[in-house]
């Protein structure tokens, strides 16, 4: 079975640009998150969804980043306009609704922000 | 705000030695995970505890969960170059639906 995949992998843009990373998560799990990760900040949640819906987006660091998941195999972090400081690795995990919360990561997508 | 605190942060060790990674916390967690992070890649699940005492092993690494299920423990022994990378430890609270994430240790493994 396929893992969590994260699109692109890399992205580089300047700043005032939008940017937008894709994931599909494992077939058949219910909850999706997103997470940033800094060597500064390390592994910080940004927000997560259950069933498509959002359900905690108070990682969010302000309202330049949105999140959304149209459907059970698609969700969407975009960054509007992006700076600088939001230049890190984006990683998106899924997992089942069982009761012991194991999360699978994608690969991740690293976001460089000139 | 629940915290898990790794430590150490950062270890650098000879290829055969044995080490101990620490992550505690104030808080119960209703399960503890541990991940191994390679560079370039997203954190791989290694095990998960939920009974405090609880002891896994996976063949070198022996991870412990604490009685009070507060804290837990990865011991590696005779460690190898593939064991390079970054370990996080992670826990369960409530039913909030997440993971509460240690800072994270960085384990280098010199041959």
């Amino acid at each position: 079975d396929a893992g969590v995949i994260q699109s692109p992998r890399h992205e580089v843009t300047e700043m005032g640009q939008e940017v937008t990373l894709r994931c599909k998560p494992i077939s058949g799990h219910d909850y999706l998150f997103w997470y940033r990760q800094t060597m500064m900040r390390g592994l910080e949640l940004l927000i997560y969804f259950n069933n498509n819906v959002p359900i905690d987006d108070s990682g969010m660091p302000e309202d330049r980043f949105s999140a959304k998941m149209p459907n059970a195999s698609f969700s969407t972090l975009k960054i509007q306009p992006s700076e600088p400081r939001d230049s890190a690795v984006y990683f998106c995990a899924s997992r089942t609704a069982g009761p012991l919360y194991e999360q699978y990561f994608g690969p991740g997508t690293r976001l460089t922000v000139t | 705000t629940q915290l898990l605190e790794q430590s150490p942060q950062f270890l650098s060790i000879q290829e055969g030695e044995n080490l101990t990674v620490y992550c505690n916390s104030s808080s119960v967690f209703s399960s503890l995970q541990w991940y191994r992070q390679e560079p370039g890649e997203g954190p791989v699940l290694l095990v998960t505890v939920v009974t405090g005492g609880e002891v896994k092993k996976l063949k070198r690494l022996t991870f412990q969960f604490g009685d009070a299920r507060k804290d837990s423990s990865l011991h590696i022994t005779a460690a190898q170059p593939g064991d390079t990378g970054l370990y996080l430890c992670a826990g369960s609270h409530g039913n909030t639906g997440k993971l509460i994430f240690g800072q994270g240790t960085t384990l280098q493994v010199k041959p």
